[in-house]
């Protein structure tokens, strides 16, 4: 009873590196999300994915990049890190769009840190 | 246009006294509202929601909140703390077309003190 899967766990790049942070659902849910949490900020979401073969930006969706692979996964690409992408990356998903209601289902994140 | 305020960044209860987690939203439409919880290193986990119906929502582990209309108020309460209620605590509100996801809270981080 996997849920939501985020792989890796911790990541330390230097600027202008590049990296794929990895995520897959097994509940069969159609939306999935990327969120950045920093402290005091909450979470902010960078990019969503209704259903499978939709993407749209989210509130901070510069300097990333999302691919909705099939309906399990969705994964996040970072093409130039920069110091400001420090942060804790939280996968989710929901069996529709959360303004339908259906609560979201996060991973427990990947730690990035650009140096 | 949504948006969340959560009061208190961070909160410190004795054992066994009351738990209060305040929560303002701001929505153009009717809202969904959310509290979820955050225990160290881990996703958050849903604790209660509010979509329709009636307005006293009760939660896991013994948490509950209510949505005040006129207040644009949705503030998480537990009547006695436990040490295990020790965590991060995120409002969130969605609703209306064209947003379909979650706008979050900044946190409140809850200690609970023996």
């Amino acid at each position: 009873n996997a849920g939501v899967t985020q792989t890796p766990k911790f990541q330390v790049l230097k600027t202008g590196q590049s990296m794929t942070l990895q995520c897959a659902q097994d509940m069969n849910h159609n939306s999935m999300y990327w969120y950045r949490q920093d402290p005091g900020m909450g979470l902010r979401l960078i990019y969503y994915s209704a259903s499978e073969g939709t993407t749209d930006k989210g509130e901070v969706p510069n300097g990333y990049n999302v691919s909705r692979l099939n309906k399990r996964e969705f994964s996040l690409r970072l093409e130039s890190a920069a110091p400001s992408q420090t942060s804790v990356y939280f996968c989710a998903s929901s069996v529709q769009g959360s303004s339908y209601n259906s609560p979201l289902h996060f991973g427990n994140g990947t730690r990035l840190t650009v140096t | 246009a949504q948006s969340v305020t959560q009061l208190g960044s961070h909160v410190s209860v004795s054992e066994g006294a009351l738990v209060l987690l305040r929560c303002n939203y701001s929505s153009s439409v009717p809202p969904y509202l959310f509290w979820y919880v955050q225990y160290p290193n881990q996703g958050l986990q849903l604790l209660l929601k509010y979509t329709t119906g009636a307005t006293l929502v009760k939660g896991i582990n013994g948490f509950e909140a209510e949505f005040k209309k006129s207040e644009t108020s949705f503030h998480l309460t537990k009547p006695s703390a436990h040490m295990s209620d020790a965590a991060e605590y995120f409002c969130a509100v969605t609703g209306g077309t064209g947003r379909r996801a979650l706008t979050f809270g900044s946190g409140t981080r809850l200690q609970v003190q023996p």
